[in-house]
């Protein structure tokens, strides 16, 4: 199994700001998945990042919104930036092993 | 791309009754699909997969059928109780490792005491 932690795990932001999430694991791991969850919706990745390389992003999702880092194995951020009303979400991250564990989530309100 | 479909949005049953929710996806190659069950604020849990190999698969109240052929596949939860009350996704991939889940779009089941 994988045990991610993920943070923050909420937040209220000024819109135009940015906010990074963090998300660590406590095993190494290739790939992690970014994904968003609108309120009621279902997942919807955003990218994926690969360590040592660039982020590979899903149609919709541009880097210079969603800037994605991987320094190591064990660790990523996601940068949600210049934020608007419409980036309101839960975001999470994954990793997939034997089956795919999720970061308990960021709840994201902008304002 | 992979693209899954989730039947029904939401499901309300009696305690004790059957629930039954379906997918379809539309990548043959797909060869993995899980089952997840998410509680209000929580994050997602894995509550079973069946691989492509398989047809089906059971774990206690719970099992997953899959037909390769008319690519669909189905959760059914026996015995409902109200702990069961969540939102149930699907999602199919091409196996695990570095490949993306493509998710359906969630089913609401309230189990009513």
């Amino acid at each position: 199994s994988a045990v991610i932690s993920q943070k923050p795990s909420r937040d209220i932001c000024q819109r135009g700001t940015s906010l990074t999430i963090q998300c660590q694991v406590d095993s190494q791991v290739t790939m992690m998945f970014w994904y968003r969850q609108q309120p009621g919706q279902s997942l919807t990745l955003i990218a994926t990042a690969n360590q040592g390389s660039e982020a590979t992003y899903e149609s919709g999702f541009v880097i210079d919104k969603f800037p994605i880092s991987r320094p190591n194995l064990t660790f990523s951020t996601l940068t949600v930036s210049n934020m608007s009303p419409e980036d309101s979400s839960i975001y999470l991250c994954s990793v997939h092993y034997t089956e795919a564990f999720f970061g308990q989530g960021t709840r994201l309100t902008v304002v | 791309g992979e693209n899954v479909e989730q039947h029904p949005s939401t499901l309300s049953v009696q305690e004790g009754d059957s629930a039954v929710i379906k997918c379809t996806y539309s990548d043959s190659a797909s060869n993995y699909f899980p089952w997840y069950k998410q509680e209000l604020g929580k994050r997602p849990q894995l509550i079973i997969d069946i691989r492509s190999n398989v047809g089906e698969k059971k774990d206690q109240r719970i099992a997953v059928t899959l037909n390769k052929t008319a690519k669909h596949f189905s959760l059914h939860i026996t015995e409902t109780q109200p702990e069961d009350s969540a939102v149930y996704f699907c999602a199919a991939s091409l196996s695990l490792g570095g490949n993306q889940f493509y998710f359906g779009t969630g089913t609401s089941l309230t189990v009513i005491p």
